[in-house]
């Protein structure tokens, strides 16, 4: 079964200054790879998605991110943070089937942003 | 369109107490999608219903759980002799099911936060 791990529980970045999220995923193939955002009492938000092609990804909320295959990692980058990207983030792997149903969340990563 | 909505947002019990909680997901998603989010944890997939069938379960639903979508539009789920474990952000999502998975996106309602006292 596929897993993802986010290694940052929490981070604390200044306003403006650049942001890298990271998430590595263990799966046998080229799987499903995904950026959620959830603010403090909310659902979740897709930021993007990579399903095949190009391994940098663009975004909504000036977000990117890349699939690096051989170091089975999907980090997420913003070059500028804003005081509203305050939230918890969580990078999802799902299976390239059909169904596309089984998700798997890591344990997200909190960020807080300094004024 | 509204988006999926969950209702209540909030719900106190206490333990051994029944309760329900509803999800009306996208008008034309015919997928709909249960997961649980503990304290400090990622959402954990519970159950999912393709129209009115409920396709699979996961190991996590134990037998006081169970979800329903009779006629393939809003689900409930009930947790029945609730446990103070049960304390947790109820999360439903919703999807279209077509031909690509790639285009099926998932869409999530604000959760149930359930307090098990």
């Amino acid at each position: 079964a596929q897993s993802v791990t986010q290694p940052d529980i929490h981070i604390t970045v200044s306003e403006g200054a650049s942001l890298e999220l990271r998430c590595n995923y263990s799966y046998g193939a080229t799987p499903y790879l995904f950026w959620y955002v959830q603010s403090p009492g909310q659902g979740l938000q897709l930021l993007l998605k990579y399903f095949s092609g190009d391994t940098l990804v663009q975004g909504i909320k000036g977000f990117e991110a890349e699939f690096k295959r051989s170091q089975s990692s999907f980090n997420l980058r913003k070059p500028s943070v804003h005081w509203s990207d305050a939230a918890e983030y969580f990078c999802a792997v799902g299976k390239p089937t059909y169904n596309n149903n089984d998700m798997r969340f890591g344990a997200g990563t909190r960020l807080t942003v300094k004024p | 369109d509204t988006g999926v909505s969950q209702d209540p947002r909030h719900k106190i019990t206490k333990r051994g107490q029944n309760v329900t909680f509803r999800c009306d997901p996208i008008s034309e998603h015919n997928r709909l999608y249960w997961y649980r989010q503990t304290l400090g944890q990622g959402p954990e997939f519970l159950t999912y219903f393709q129209n009115e069938a409920q396709l699979e379960k996961s190991r996590l639903l134990s037998d006081r759980f169970s979800a329903e979508r009779p006629k393939g539009s809003f689900s409930t789920l009930e947790i029945q002799r609730t446990e103070q474990g049960d304390s947790a952000m109820y999360l439903c999502a919703s999807s279209k099911h077509g031909r690509l998975a790639r285009d099926n996106e998932q869409f999530f309602g604000p959760g149930t936060r359930l307090t098990v006292l």
